[in-house]
């Protein structure tokens, strides 16, 4: 399969601290995704780096990828209440004829203030 | 504020009944995915269409499940008949496939359609 899986499954932290999610894949990927999800909600785009890419930064946000470990962490710092959501990773494959976006599991991050 | 609307937002319904789900994709997408959320399963991608054209369904219980696109402002998944096992949220996204490459980018969510199947 080539769904991402998301480590932790679930995470508490304090208002401040800095936030890191990893993400692991099982096939060859064009581009590595992580939304988030606030309860109830669709999901929200964050940021999206490249097979060919190591890091990305947007604001508060870090995302690494290795693809030699088929592995990538998204890093929040400096975490909100309001960072509090469901991230997930989604990939697409460079196997499949067309764009599959698959996504993994998720982690549930909770900022308590 | 372009966004992908989906209706209905929650519906309840009896087993055996059809229900259907519409999705208005962004003006100017050319790909559609249709997913399906539980606690259990997670995200599970039901079907994809590019340009309106149907490339994967495989992720549908092909004897209950359809999903067409009659034109480029409307996607709609179909369950008929519906079953218990089917209550979950059914998301629609769109995005912009510039090439025929398998390289996506930003997929853009609604916000879901809550079915709930007693």
């Amino acid at each position: 399969s080539q769904q991402g899986e998301e480590d932790p499954q679930a995470l508490s932290i304090q208002e401040g601290e800095n936030a890191t999610m990893n993400c692991s894949y099982k096939t060859s990927i064009n581009n590595l995704q992580w939304y988030r999800q606030n309860s109830g909600r669709g999901l929200v785009h964050l940021i999206l780096i490249r097979s060919n890419e190591r890091e990305k930064h947007s604001g508060r946000l870090r995302v690494t990828l290795d693809t030699s470990k088929k592995s990538s962490s998204l890093l929040i710092t400096a975490s909100r209440a309001a960072d509090t959501a469901s991230y997930f990773c989604a990939t697409d494959s460079m196997r499949a004829s067309y764009d599959k976006v698959i996504f993994g599991p998720g982690t549930s991050l909770s900022v308590i203030p | 504020d372009a966004r992908v609307t989906q209706t209905p937002r929650h519906k309840v319904t009896e087993m055996g009944q059809e229900v259907t789900m519409r999705c208005q994709p962004i003006l100017g997408h050319n790909t559609v995915f249709w997913y399906r959320q539980t606690m259990m399963q997670g995200l599970e991608l039901l079907a994809y269409f590019r340009n309106r054209a149907p490339l994967d369904d495989s992720g549908m219980p092909k004897d209950r499940f359809s999903a067409e696109m009659p034109d480029a402002t409307l996607a709609t998944l179909k369950i008929q008949p519906s079953e218990p096992r089917d209550s979950a949220v059914y998301f629609c996204a769109s995005g912009l496939n510039r090439n025929r490459e398998s390289d996506t980018g930003e997929l853009f969510f609604g916000e879901g359609s809550r079915l709930t199947v007693l």
